[in-house]
């Protein structure tokens, strides 16, 4: 079954200091994987995505994820988080059923970023 | 250039009743798809839409149905609404993901979402 885990509810940092939120999965085949960014009553925002090629993906905002398969992977990262970036972000997998795409979705993780 | 827009943001309904919600994608794109996302939990794939046809559906049971019109938009219907169909309803569309091409990687785009409330 194809599945995204993200292990932490919520994340705490320091504004300035680097943010990591984390993400694996499970899938058949090659994993085309995403970020998304809630925030408060809104819909999801797309940050980026890895299809293949360089396991270090850019997005926006300044964020950036790293692929690893071996680990089955795929972490968001930020060198220096800011207070704006408090928001709940989620991990997605495109799976392949039938020939056509949907995206599954983890639980979420709380990004708290403190002055 | 409009991003993917939902209508209305917010229903109230009660139990029984049956309610539609509506979505017009981002310009250039043909697939349609809708997610449900409870409280305090990540989206949950509805069905998928692709030349006014549902090409895909998730682990939903008949009372959710759906539409797409010949300009790509659509619509969501909910009949005998329960309490536990309180939730953010979110559309997406992507450009080409309904053809179902190999190794597609179109991405989707989300609205803002219609929040229904089951009373």
């Amino acid at each position: 079954a194809q599945s995204v885990a993200q292990p932490e509810d919520q994340v705490n940092v320091a504004e300035g200091n680097p943010l990591t939120v984390k993400c694996t999965y499970s899938v058949s085949g090659n994993p085309y994987l995403f970020w998304y960014v809630q925030y408060p009553n809104r819909g999801l925002q797309f940050l980026l995505k890895y299809i293949t090629g360089d396991n270090l993906v850019k997005g926006s905002y300044g964020f950036e994820a790293e692929f690893n398969k071996s680990q089955t992977s795929f972490h968001l990262k930020k060198p220096s988080a800011l207070v704006s970036d408090s928001a709940l972000y989620f991990c997605a997998v495109r799976a392949r059923w039938g020939g056509y795409n949907k995206l599954i979705f983890g639980a979420g993780t709380r990004l708290a970023v403190h002055p | 250039d409009a991003g993917v827009t939902q209508s209305p943001t917010h229903l109230i309904k009660t139990r029984g009743q049956q309610v539609t919600l509506r979505c017009s994608p981002k310009s250039g794109h043909d697939t349609v798809s809708w997610y449900q996302q409870a409280l305090g939990q990540g989206p949950q794939f509805i069905f998928q839409y692709y030349e006014e046809e549902e090409r895909q559906r998730g682990n939903f049971p008949d009372r959710f149905s759906g539409h797409q019109f010949p300009n790509y938009s659509s619509e969501l219907n909910v009949n005998a609404l329960l309490l536990g169909d309180s939730a953010l309803y979110l559309c997406a569309s992507s450009a080409g993901t309904g053809r179902g091409l190999a190794g597609g990687t179109d991405t989707q785009y989300f609205g803002p979402g219609t929040r229904l409330t089951v009373l």
